[in-house]
């Protein structure tokens, strides 16, 4: 079956570092992408990966391992308005998308 | 019109009942997508359409249906409402179903059924 796991919350500090992990088992692959969603709105896009190594957009970072399934997301410098939940989601065989539960990620001052 | 609006935002609607839920984009992507998003789950696909005319069934798609006469129009319709179709809907759009092409989302509609 497909499958996506990523841990249901987090805890991190303003101004520190958090890394958000995905592991993910799809029938094929296209990429990994990584959506954020504020309580109550629609997700939007962060990133997404198909090839191996690390991606970097301004604070934040997204990693691919093909081999391993597996998929991290890294934010940086941590503002409170980056309080939000983090979506992983893999494009299977057929160009659809099999999203993780997603991360509730929790800024504290 | 700036991206993709849904309408309405919110319903309660009663079982047995039939609803449309609307969806309009104005990127002119060929692809557009409807989800359901429940609480600890990750966003489910109910149907998609690749390009105008066209419809496919996604990961849920019982008890729903969904029609794509135009480019820019995906209603996504229940028959017959039951409380496990309480949920919250969004729709999304993407320049095509290809890989690589992420997908941008409508506000969401909020429906409750009972």
């Amino acid at each position: 079956g497909q499958n996506i796991d990523q841990p249901t919350e987090m805890t991190a500090t303003e101004g520190a570092i958090v890394q958000i992990n995905c592991t993910y088992q799809t029938s094929g692959f296209n990429g990994l992408f990584w959506y954020q969603q504020h309580a109550g709105e629609a997700p939007t896009f962060l990133s997404y990966n198909v090839l191996d190594g690390l991606e970097e957009k301004g604070r934040f970072s997204s990693f691919l391992s093909r081999s391993k399934g597996y998929s991290y997301l890294l934010l940086k410098e941590l503002q409170m308005k980056d309080s939000a939940s983090y979506l992983c989601a893999a494009m299977d065989s057929n160009y659809q998308l099999i999203w993780g539960a997603g991360t509730k990620l929790i800024i504290k001052p | 019109i700036a991206g993709i609006t849904q309408a309405p935002t919110s319903q309660i609607l009663a079982a047995g009942r039939r609803m449309t839920l609307r969806c309009t984009q104005d990127m002119r992507h060929n692809a557009m997508y409807w989800y359901r998003q429940d609480l600890g789950l990750g966003l489910r696909l109910i149907h998609y359409s690749n390009t105008a005319g066209t419809t496919g069934k996604g990961e849920v798609p019982d008890g729903y249906s969904v029609s794509r006469a135009n480019t820019d129009d995906f209603p996504l319709t229940l028959a017959s409402a039951v409380p496990s179709q309480t949920s919250v809907y969004f729709c999304a759009s993407s320049t095509t179903s290809g890989s690589g092409n992420e997908q941008f989302f409508g506000p969401g509609t909020r429906l409750t059924v009972l």
